[in-house]
């Protein structure tokens, strides 16, 4: 079965520092796989997304997400917080049914405090 | 700007009432989720339809809960009777799922917090 775990329940970073958010996930084939952040009373605003091609892919708002199929990961970068960006942060696999999009799953999220 | 709207934003209601929950899709997208969101087992899919039909539900407890989408610009999600442990922020989403050039990545509405007293 699919699934997706982000180890890390919750990190704080210094603003100006990098980030990085680890993502692993359990798939059988090659997954569509995604990045959303949600801000408190917010719905989720997709930041990126792969799919098949380059493994580094960009995102909105200067992150970065690099697929390693090896390490069954989609790991989330930046490489300056900015206090804007404190938020909470999911990973989703998108399941395919029926050779089409099925629904998302998502990791329990990662939320992020940025100190000043 | 094309958005999934979502209605009631709050709503606070007495254990045992009927609870109706509203979602507009993104016009031209084909499939439709309602995921629910809680503290402790956070994003949950309640069910999803294709094109109007629903495939699946299994998320849902049926006996107190059914989703239903009357038409292409309406979906509906509705619990009766309501109990306390259905207190959550509920979500719909809607995509246009893998098939051609679309990668499947889902567009959220602001989502419906319930809260049964």
């Amino acid at each position: 079965a699919q699934s997706v775990t982000q180890p890390d329940i919750h990190i704080t970073v210094s603003e100006g520092a990098s980030l990085e958010l680890r993502c692993n996930y359990s798939y059988g084939a090659t997954p569509y796989l995604f990045w959303y952040v949600q801000s408190p009373g917010q719905g989720l605003q997709l930041l990126l997304k792969y799919f098949s091609g380059d493994t580094l892919v960009q995102g909105i708002k200067g992150f970065e997400a690099e697929f390693k199929r090896s390490q069954s990961s989609f790991n989330l970068r930046k490489p300056s917080v900015h206090w804007s960006d404190a938020a909470e942060y999911f990973c989703a696999v998108g399941a395919n049914y029926g050779g089409s999009q099925g629904n998302l799953i998502f990791g329990k999220g990662t939320k992020l405090s940025v100190k000043p | 700007d094309a958005r999934v709207t979502q209605t009631p934003r709050d709503k606070v209601t007495e254990m045992g009432q009927e609870v109706t929950m509203r979602c507009q899709p993104i016009l031209g997208h084909n499939t439709v989720f309602w995921y629910r969101q809680t503290m402790m087992q956070g994003l949950e899919l309640l069910a999803y339809f294709r094109n109007r039909a629903p495939l699946d539900d299994s998320g849902m407890p049926k006996d107190r809960f059914s989703a239903e989408m009357p038409d292409a610009t309406l979906a509906t999600l509705k619990i009766q009777p309501s109990e306390p442990r259905d207190s959550a922020v509920y979500f719909c989403a809607s995509g246009l799922g893998t098939s051609g050039r679309n990668t499947g990545e889902l567009f959220f509405g602001e989502g419906s917090r319930l809260t049964v007293l």
